[in-house]
């Protein structure tokens, strides 16, 4: 049962444009959301973050908007960069307790110059 | 602080072989997860402890594996005896109680099993 799905695999933007990647989650019990960030031969590393009481959180060039009537987030990147390219996991939270993060397939995002 | 760090970076196995993998997480975080990496289901939670105390082992996928965390800066998992299908990238990360905060992953280890 994938609770959060990223269901591009891939994405291919150019240099300068917006990028922006979409996440679907089922669980309602979900309070916090998170876009992490990873390269090859890397781990996973974090980029930006949005409880469940927001829609939106900007950090630099990166936002993330929160839908929760259609259980949905997206992360836009703008102007996208040659090192954006990389494999972006989008990852829920159950509660607060728990700390437990559940996360999607990964979109393989490329930033064609 | 290094970060979390994970032993052995590579391994490669016979099937049937015992594997162990390591992890130290960061100091003063509480929380310890395992996680696997395949590509049809992305990044999957094998296990999480909370103060070396295992809180949710549903993840795992077989008797095969197992886990343990015998103090706060240390923690294995286990897979006896190894299968081709184990082949994949698994990552250790750690994170401490908070409303809002994020965990940080090691670089994991590539497992082949031959």
């Amino acid at each position: 049962d994938q609770q959060v799905k990223q269901n591009s695999p891939s994405l291919s933007v150019q240099e300068g444009r917006i990028s922006i990647l979409n996440c679907d989650y089922t669980n309602s019990m979900f309070d916090y959301f998170l876009w992490y960030k990873k390269y090859p031969a890397e781990g996973p590393t974090f980029l930006i973050s949005i409880s469940s009481i927001k829609d939106k959180n900007e950090d630099g060039r990166f936002t993330v908007f929160l839908n929760k009537s259609a259980k949905h987030l997206s992360l836009h990147i703008v102007p996208s960069q040659p090192g954006d390219s990389a494999v972006y996991f989008c990852a829920a939270r159950v509660n607060q307790g728990a700390q437990k993060l559940v996360f999607g397939q990964g979109t393989r995002l490329t930033i064609n110059p | 602080d290094a970060g979390v760090i994970q032993s052995p970076r590579h391994e490669v196995t016979e099937m049937g072989q015992e594997v162990t993998l390591r992890c130290k997480p960061i100091s003063g975080h509480d929380y310890l997860f395992w996680y696997r990496q395949t590509m049809m289901r992305g990044l999957e939670l094998l296990i999480y402890f909370n103060n070396n105390v295992p809180i949710d082992d549903s993840g795992m996928p077989e008797d095969r594996f197992s886990a343990k965390m015998p103090n706060a800066s240390f923690s294995t998992l286990k897979i006896q005896p190894s299968e081709p299908r184990d082949s994949a990238v698994y990552f250790c990360a750690s994170s401490f109680t908070g409303p809002n905060t994020e965990a940080f992953f090691g670089q994991g280890t590539r497992l082949t099993v031959v």
